[in-house]
């Protein structure tokens, strides 16, 4: 049974650029969480996602980021117009229901690089 | 608001020796507490989870507690190998809402030869 998978692992955009990754839930999991990770940092949670619905995206940036989740395929987080702040871990976690005794699987990140 | 707070930042030890890890949160109304491991380039890994009523859950080498009334949680790492070098974050999450975790910054843990 496959884990969380991520990809690109690396990812460098110049600025201004778009960037998308790519994230494919767990088998069997419907629920998806988005986490940006700077330097030294800890996990910040940005969007929480369910199959074609987005539950919670307080955590994400009103302007250049979106995030979706269809029916068929795995979750997109896209960063449009990025800038050198942009540069950061970004992981991906699932999990099998929504709710705080689910434990969210994650995926080994992608790194986000801004020249 | 929501927080959790770990110390200390970073800590480096001997090869066997024995550590303990801090975390203290204000997340209300409790559900859990975990704590996870993440290797460095990698993605966190859970190590343990409590839940409201227990006081102590051990993993391998590893054994947790909680405190809810002071709401303060510890990871001991036992007899510590190379392998446990990696960064230790607590996280925990709360009754309700959308039920997203608070994650703590992670406690950078070096085992030297």
């Amino acid at each position: 049974n496959a884990g969380v998978m991520q990809n690109p692992r690396h990812l460098v955009r110049r600025r201004g650029q778009e960037a998308r990754l790519r994230c494919s839930p767990m088998k069997g999991h419907s629920h998806v969480y988005w986490y940006r990770q700077l330097p030294e940092e800890g996990l910040k949670f940005m969007v929480y996602l369910q199959k074609e619905n987005i539950i919670d995206e307080s955590g994400m940036p009103k302007e250049r980021f979106s995030a979706e989740f269809p029916k068929e395929g795995p979750s997109i987080l896209r960063i449009q117009q990025v800038v050198r702040g942009d540069s950061a871990a970004y992981f991906c976690a699932s999990s099998p229901e929504r709710g705080p005794t689910y434990e969210q699987y994650f995926g080994p990140g992608t790194r986000l690089t801004v020249t | 608001k929501n927080q959790v707070e770990q110390s200390p930042q970073s800590l480096i030890i001997l090869e066997g020796k024995n550590c303990t890890l801090q975390c203290n949160y204000t997340v209300s109304p409790f559900s859990n507490l975990r704590w996870y491991k993440q290797d460095t380039g990698r993605g966190p890994v859970s190590l343990t989870i409590m839940t409201f009523s227990e006081n102590t859950k051990s993993n391998g080498r590893y054994t947790a507690t909680l405190d809810a009334d002071t709401k303060q949680s510890s990871l001991h790492i036992t007899a510590s190998q190379l392998s446990d070098s990696a960064s230790y974050i607590c996280v925990v999450s709360a009754l309700g809402g959308s039920y997203i975790p608070t994650f703590g910054r992670g406690t950078s843990l070096i085992v030297h030869p």
